[in-house]
């Protein structure tokens, strides 16, 4: 089955401790992107990657980092996570970049 | 940059038609799609527009006018599982891949 797989699908950390949040598609799509949804916001961008190690900043980058070293695979680290990184995390994998996209089942985190 | 409005709540009967409207700011336009959402769930892709027209896939519609920067989702014979949300998206050629999201308009069916 054609999918984006997220984990975890719930997470709740402590202030500062560094955690990871994986992301894999089994669809060959050279697209993938990272968003957070928060109420009354909509949908954020917050990385892309257009190929194996081609990323980019969207719109709310600060306070993650992301690597792309296999086409499948595209982890969100939280280096020292916030309370307001607080947020519903989804991953996102297309072929062609600007319409498309398959979307993982998201990730609640909470940050205490 | 990039900017969308579309109106924050819509609410119908069954079988009834109904029109999200969004209207776009962006440097370079490289087309508008439509996501839905239902609560608790993840969006899933409904169609695209690259050029000015109506995209018809069975009940759905969606529509661009690149000269007025605006498109719409049109929602026909509503059913009860039509109720979710409905975010358009633009994609701006002039800052690589970024993909950018509206507010969202949450849509109510009523029996």
């Amino acid at each position: 089955e054609a999918q984006v797989t997220q984990n975890p699908r719930y997470l709740i950390t402590v202030t500062g401790k560094k955690l990871t949040v994986t992301c894999s598609q089994n669809m060959n799509h050279e697209y993938m992107s990272w968003y957070r949804q928060d109420p009354g916001l909509g949908l954020r961008q917050i990385y892309y990657s257009m190929n194996v190690e081609v990323t980019d900043k969207g719109d709310v980058p600060e306070g993650y980092k992301v690597s792309r070293k296999e086409k499948r695979n595209f982890p969100l680290i939280l280096e020292s996570p916030s309370p307001n990184q607080t947020s519903l995390y989804f991953c996102a994998s297309s072929l062609r970049g600007a319409y498309g996209y398959t979307f993982g089942s998201g990730t609640r985190l909470t940050v205490v | 940059g990039q900017s969308l409005e579309q109106p924050s709540e819509v609410t119908a009967v069954e079988g009834a038609i109904v029109q999200i409207n969004c209207t776009y700011q962006t440097s370079g336009f490289y087309g508008l799609s439509w996501y839905q959402q239902h609560d608790g769930g993840a969006p899933t892709f409904l169609s695209y527009n690259a050029l000015d027209g109506l995209e018809e896939t069975g009940r759905f519609s969606s529509f661009l006018s690149r000269s007025d920067s605006y498109g719409y989702l049109l929602l026909q014979e509503l059913q009860m599982k039509d109720s979710a949300s409905y975010f358009c998206a633009v994609r701006d050629w002039t800052a690589g891949n970024k993909l950018t999201f509206g507010g969202g308009t949450r849509v109510l069916v009523k029996p």
